[in-house]
């Protein structure tokens, strides 16, 4: 099973509102990714976020991690047309002895489709 | 732009050509990589490249063949494929080989497509 999953699987919201996407992983990581994909195009990096981080922030975009619950979460405030893209988190995942497999695992993704 | 350029965006092959996929990067980075992205799928991590030297390959099939001649130039040469290998194949690169605490920085892809 993956590593990253994303909830929901589909978000469409109207401008201006709050999209909120999930991502959850099953193993001990040491950071936390959130890219963002248009349509037919490669992924572009937004946040990163450390084990030991419990929020950052990047202009419009809130990322919280709970590492207890093995859970992330990204927030993108005021929405806008732009901001329709696919949004995938990723994870450096880590083995019991806490060294990590070096290398990033994906999630399948959430599509967010903001109307005008 | 993120500094990945691929080449070509789009490709179409029967299953006995012979194609190649070209990824070049302009951001001085050590490690590049090839992941494959198939409809429904999340992102497969094909092969690792750290200063040239293959440091992963991740159970790929051997129609698939990369190369590394330079830190900044990455290939992805097709031979025999087969029509569930039609996929968005996406190229990145980042600055050190172990993206722990790295960003990855990927190109537009190649959407290929296997007759």
């Amino acid at each position: 099973s993956q590593q990253g999953e994303e909830d929901p699987q589909a978000l469409s919201i109207q401008e201006g509102e709050n999209a909120t996407m999930n991502c959850s992983y099953k193993t001990s990581i040491n950071n936390l990714q959130w890219y963002r994909q248009n349509s037919g195009r490669g992924l572009v990096h937004l946040i990163l976020i450390r084990s030991n981080e419990r929020e950052k922030h990047s202009g419009r975009l809130r990322v919280t991690l709970d590492t207890s619950k093995k859970s992330s979460s990204l927030l993108i405030t005021a929405s806008r047309a732009a901001d329709t893209a696919s949004y995938f988190c990723a994870t450096d995942a880590r083995n019991a002895g806490g060294t990590s497999y070096g290398k990033l695992t994906f999630g399948q993704g959430t599509i967010l489709t903001v109307h005008p | 732009e993120t500094g990945v350029t691929q080449t070509p965006r789009h490709l179409v092959m029967g299953m006995t050509n012979k194609k190649s996929l070209k990824c070049e990067q302009h951001l001085g980075h050590n490690a590049m990589y090839w992941y494959k992205q198939s409809a429904k799928k999340p992102l497969e991590l094909m092969f690792v490249y750290n200063f040239k030297e293959q440091t992963e390959n991740n159970s790929v099939p051997s129609r698939f063949s990369p190369e590394c001649p330079n830190s900044s130039h990455l290939f992805l040469h097709l031979h025999t494929l087969q029509p569930e290998d039609s996929a968005l194949y996406l190229c990145a690169s980042s600055q050190g080989w172990t993206p722990i605490n790295e960003k990855l920085f990927f190109g537009s892809g190649t959407q290929l497509s296997v007759l």
